[in-house]
């Protein structure tokens, strides 16, 4: 089985620019879930999706989204960005089925975003 | 919501030596996992405890749930370069069962 692809892996942005990130989960796999990485503050969970819904958010202002497609691949979409977006961007698939129940995610090589 | 604390943040250490790294918490763990994320990729998933006390082994790598399930501790044998990376512990801590993960431990093993 292929594993979970993210494209682009590297993308330099300007402030106040907006940038979308793609993620291609492990063939199967229903939920997506996105977390942003940093040295300061680690592994961060922005949100999840599971058959096209946002099941699960994290704590993150409004100008992170993201969306699922009917064949689970899911992008992100960061506006107005900020120095402060400069970051790993990490995707992971799983095949949970519900919220709320234990499960292993498997995750994507990551988009490096840097903003100037 | 839960924090998981890991130490040593960092650890460099010579080839053939042995390790301990740590993840805490102030609250019971439902099940833990570790993680290795090695420079430019994303972690790779080593392990998952559920049961307090449980020990579970992964050629050189030791992991341990604490009886109480709120400790785990990773133990490398004979450590090799190639065991470099950043090592995560995490729990399905969030509101709706999502992975809160560690800091990590940094962990740098020289030839």
């Amino acid at each position: 089985k292929a594993g979970v692809t993210q494209t682009p892996r590297y993308l330099i942005k300007t402030r106040g620019q907006q940038v979308t990130l793609s993620c291609s989960p492990i063939s199967g796999h229903r939920s997506v879930s996105w977390y942003q990485q940093t040295p300061g503050q680690g592994l961060q969970f922005l949100f999840e999706y599971f058959s096209e819904t946002q099941r699960n958010k994290g704590n993150f202002p409004g100008r992170f989204s993201g969306r699922q497609f009917s064949n689970s691949r899911s992008e992100m979409n960061v506006s107005t960005l900020e120095l402060g977006d400069s970051a790993l961007y990490l995707c992971a698939s799983s095949d949970r089925p519900q919220a709320g129940s234990s499960y292993e995610q498997y995750f994507g090589p990551g988009t490096r975003l840097t903003v100037t | 919501t839960q924090l998981l604390e890991q130490s040593p943040q960092f650890l460099s250490i010579q080839e053939g030596e042995n390790l301990t790294v740590y993840c805490n918490s102030s609250s019971v763990f439902s099940s833990l996992q570790w993680y290795r994320q090695e420079p430019g990729e994303g972690p790779v998933l080593l392990v998952t405890v559920v049961t307090g006390g449980e020990v579970k082994k992964l050629k050189r790598l030791t992991f341990q749930f604490g009886d109480a399930r709120k400790d785990s501790s990773l133990h490398i044998t004979a450590a090799q370069p190639g065991d470099t990376g950043l090592y995560l512990c995490a729990e399905s801590g969030g509101s709706q069962g999502n992975l809160i993960f560690g800091k990590g431990t940094k962990l740098s093993v020289k030839p």
